[in-house]
């Protein structure tokens, strides 16, 4: 069975420093794998995705993921985080229906 | 261009009674998908409609929930007898069947249903 595991609730980082917001999967087959955020009071916005090519894939609001195969993983990345990036972070994994994960909070302190 | 749209954008309702959630998804988008998220969770799939084919209802949780797609376009998802436990904020999402958005979601603003 499909699955999605983000293994953090929340993540606190410092305003300029790199985040990284974790995400592992389980599929079978060839994944599709999404970053979605909801930032407060707002509805869920695609950020980015990976379907097929370059293991680097470059997203909305200067975001990256990085698709590793090996290690069934597809972290979110950025190398400056804003105060503005606070929010709740889901990756999903898509097989025909998405599955979702349950969520990182991200804070960016100032 | 109109996203997603859904209504009502709240409600409230007595435990036992019925409700009826609409979604109206985005002008030739194949794929629709509902979605409970309750409060500060994750998302929670509830049914996946794709074109003409049989949904996928897989996530439904009860007998007393049910979803309907008429003309491949508007949503309504149907809570029957309502317990407080169906609290949440329903999403609802659709999807382009091709192009540069090929499988990325867009959600509408949810309803937030509150059962008393």
């Amino acid at each position: 069975a499909q699955s999605v595991a983000q293994p953090e609730d929340q993540v606190n980082v410092a305003e300029g420093n790199p985040l990284t917001v974790k995400c592992t999967y389980s599929v079978s087959g060839n994944p599709y794998l999404f970053w979605y955020v909801q930032y407060p009071n707002r509805g869920l916005q695609f950020l980015l995705k990976y379907i097929t090519g370059d293991n680097l894939v470059k997203g909305s609001y200067g975001f990256e993921a990085e698709f590793n195969k090996s290690q069934t993983s597809f972290h979110l990345k950025k190398p400056s985080a804003l105060v503005s990036d606070s929010a709740l972070y889901f990756c999903a994994v898509r097989d025909m229906k998405y599955i979702f994960g349950t969520g990182t909070r991200l804070k960016v302190l100032a | 261009g109109a996203g997603v749209s859904q209504s009502p954008s709240n409600k409230v309702t007595e435990k036992g009674k019925d409700v009826e959630l609409r979604c109206d998804p985005i002008s030739g988008h194949t794929a629709l998908y509902w979605y409970r998220q309750s409060l500060g969770q994750g998302l929670e799939f509830l049914i996946y409609f794709q074109g003409n084919s049989a949904p996928d209802k897989s996530g439904l949780p009860s007998d007393r929930f049910s979803a309907e797609r008429t003309g491949g376009s508007v949503s309504t998802l149907t809570i029957q007898r309502t317990q407080q436990e169906d609290s949440a904020v329903y999403l609802c999402a659709s999807s382009s069947p091709g192009g540069t958005a090929l499988y990325e979601q867009y959600f509408g603003p949810g309803t937030r249903l509150t059962v008393t």
